[in-house]
């Protein structure tokens, strides 16, 4: 089982600012199958990221994601007030097995 | 538009049953896999099942292989999760979502609001 690893545990950032995750896998993750999703409180998880690297519909520009192998980054470019959350990695490349990372949180500084 | 709807959450004695649905419009049921996801009370997520396409593949996490089946029902367009030997560890609130490209090798794009499962005497 891949088991990915998120840092930091907790980011505290203002508005405007850049917000760079890292999301870290035991072993390789497959073709990139990597995605990143976003959870408000009381909210479902939003996909913004897959592909380790493709918006997904709808996701302003401002949101990215890169990396491969087993060492992966979302950046949001220039934080709104509605960024604040928490996000998550996962990995879909040893399906139909797939693992969730424990979430970065978000916060406002 | 996309819609995915759980029905079926509430509070369940330890060892009882209860089954979960999943109703979902706005798009060709019988094309995509469907997976249940869920979150127990301030944690992170955790993939439970998945479904292909067509219902003739299944698969499980290993926390619940044994005790949780899914299926869907194509006429209905509703995905289904029964769930058997309830323990307290899966208190949680679950989740159906799509997979995006409609295989088991696809983001899930598409999210319910959840049902909130509580396992307590």
């Amino acid at each position: 089982e891949i088991v990915l690893t998120q840092s930091p545990g907790t980011l505290s950032l203002s508005p405007g600012e850049r917000a760079t995750l890292s999301c870290r896998a035991s072993q390789s993750v497959s073709s990139n199958y990597l995605a990143w999703y976003q959870q408000k409180p009381g909210q479902a998880p939003r996909l913004l990221i897959y592909g380790a690297s493709s918006r997904a519909t709808g996701i302003p520009d401002r949101f990215s994601g890169s990396g491969s192998g087993t060492d992966f980054t979302l950046t949001i470019s220039r934080l709104e007030p509605e960024d604040f959350a928490v996000y998550y990695c996962q990995q879909y490349g040893t399906s139909p097995l797939y693992t969730f990372g424990q979430g970065t949180k978000l916060e406002i500084k | 538009q996309v819609h995915l709807v759980e029905s079926g959450g509430g509070v369940v004695q330890p060892g009882r049953s209860l089954r979960l649905s999943c109703a979902t419009s706005g798009f060709t049921f019988s094309a995509y896999a469907l997976h249940w996801v869920r979150q127990a009370p301030g944690k992170g997520l955790e993939w439970v099942a998945v479904i292909s396409y067509d219902g003739d593949k299944k698969y499980y996490a290993d926390s619940v292989k044994g005790r949780f089946t899914i299926s869907r029902d194509s006429s209905k367009n509703t995905l289904y999760l029964q769930m058997n030997s309830l323990g307290t560890d899966d208190t949680a609130v679950y989740y159906c979502a799509r997979a995006r490209g409609g295989g088991y090798h696809s983001a899930f794009d598409n999210w319910g609001p959840g049902t909130m499962v509580t396992v307590s005497s």
